[in-house]
């Protein structure tokens, strides 16, 4: 599986947009870009998911770079809620089975 | 309200005392897998099923069974508990489990073995 680069950490005021990055530069053409977080002593939740082009849901948007080496989700209006740890997973197809490969995440802290 | 459940949430056991973790999904979901986190290691894959029946190995499956007698239900063996499976456990789900599909998470099993 293609790896992804992520910060640590990152810290945002409530009520404020947050852009939490991912860099996935040996991204191949038919790997899906997904996001998923997890809340302090919760199961991961999915956020969104993405192919080529910019997604939107009710929870965060997904900005996919032209040339897909990298991606970004964006949190319109960060709550005390959004506090987790995020994580961009890459998932290509392979024969069978698909699992979602967690890395180390960016852990999101807000602030009130 | 569609969900992934797992029991028990919390267990302390024993070495070598079997024991079984259940999973049940109530979205008629094809694909189930378990995971295992572990601090520094991430999440992990331990089994996967593509539907009933269908069992095969993720990527740490030594110490585990799997079975998949019904569509709904998912359980984990672990026929001799040993220290090093001390760790969180999570039951996923998903429609088919492809590469755009949405995996649904239970809340977790926190396992101690002494």
């Amino acid at each position: 599986d293609a790896k992804t680069t992520q910060p640590n950490s990152m810290e945002s005021n409530e009520e404020e947009p947050v852009h939490l990055p991912c860099n996935h530069s040996t991204i191949s053409g038919t790997d899906y870009i997904h996001w998923y977080r997890q809340l302090p002593s919760q199961g991961p939740e999915y956020v969104i998911h993405g192919l080529t082009s910019n997604v939107n849901n009710r929870m965060a948007s997904l900005a996919i770079a032209e040339d897909r080496k990298s991606s970004t989700l964006i949190l319109h209006r960060a709550t005390l809620r959004d506090a987790a740890v995020y994580y961009c997973i890459l998932r290509g197809w392979n024969s069978g089975n698909t699992p979602l490969v967690f890395g180390k995440g960016t852990r999101l802290s807000v602030i009130a | 309200e569609a969900q992934v459940t797992q029991n028990p949430r919390y267990l302390i056991t024993v070495t070598g005392k079997k024991l079984t973790v259940t999973c049940s999904q109530n979205m008629n979901h094809e694909y189930m897998s378990w995971y295992r986190q572990d601090p520094g290691l991430g999440l992990r894959q331990i089994y996967y099923s593509m539907n009933v029946e269908v069992t095969d190995k993720g990527d740490v499956p030594e110490g585990y069974k799997v079975s998949r007698k019904e569509k709904r239900n998912f359980p984990l063996i672990l026929e001799s508990p040993s220290p090093n499976q001390t760790s969180l456990y999570f039951c996923a789900s998903s429609e088919q489990g492809e590469v755009a599909d949405t995996q649904y998470f239970g809340p977790g099993t926190r396992l101690t073995v002494l």
